[in-house]
């Protein structure tokens, strides 16, 4: 069974651009969250996606959005990209949370973001 | 951003020994999880605990859901080179889809 994928693997970009990043959960899996691994900082939540809803967000400021689509895939959108954006971001995905232990999640290798 | 208390930071330890870290919490978790993360890659899952007190193994690693469910430690014994890595601690509260992360530790094995 295939795992989350995500890309572009690596992504650079210039100050004051946007990215877009992928995701592809597991198959099965409904639910798709967001995270960022800064250097120094660890690993912080920044979104959960469900059902082609929005669940619940991080603190991060709104130039950080996402979307999930009918096959359940998710993409993640930085505007107005600041220096301290670059980190490894990771998507995860799990069951839909019917259960204890349904919403494990389960994650993807990350894509490196470079901002210059 | 809210992190999880683990310890040690980082070990390096010879091969065959056992080694043991913990992560604690303020607040109340109903799930405690414990990946491995590789350089370049993703955070790999090795346990998941749902229960307080609940002790799981997986092959050579043990973890426990402590009783206050405000903490929870991970035991690999016989250390072999390949358990190299960052292992982090995971929390998760109700219906948040919310991972809480403790700050990693590095594990180091000398052949």
């Amino acid at each position: 069974e295939a795992g989350v994928t995500q890309s572009p693997t690596h992504l650079i970009k210039t100050r004051g651009q946007q990215a877009t990043l992928r995701c592809s959960p597991i198959s099965g899996h409904t639910s798709v969250y967001w995270y960022q691994q800064a250097l120094g900082l660890g690993l912080q939540f920044l979104l959960w996606y469900d059902e082609g809803e929005e669940r619940n967000r991080g603190n991060f400021p709104p130039r950080f959005s996402g979307r999930q689509f009918p096959n359940y895939s998710s993409e993640l959108n930085v505007n107005a990209l600041e220096l301290e954006d670059s980190a490894l971001y990771l998507c995860a995905s799990s069951l839909a949370v019917i259960a204890v232990g349904t919403d494990t999640q389960y994650f993807g290798p990350g894509t490196r973001l470079t901002v210059l | 951003g809210q992190q999880l208390n683990q310890s040690p930071q980082s070990m390096f330890i010879q091969e065959g020994e056992d080694v043991s870290m913990n992560c604690t919490s303020s607040s109340i978790f109903n799930t405690w999880l414990w990946y491995k993360q590789e350089p370049g890659e993703g955070p790999v899952l090795l346990i998941a605990l749902y229960k307080a007190g609940e002790l799981t193994s997986n092959g050579r690693l043990t973890a426990q859901f402590g009783i206050t469910r405000k903490d929870s430690f991970l035991n690999i014994s016989a250390s072999i080179p390949s358990d190299v890595g960052i292992y982090f601690c995971a929390g998760q509260g109700s219906n948040t889809g919310k991972l809480i992360f403790g700050q990693g530790t590095t594990l180091q094995v000398k052949p």
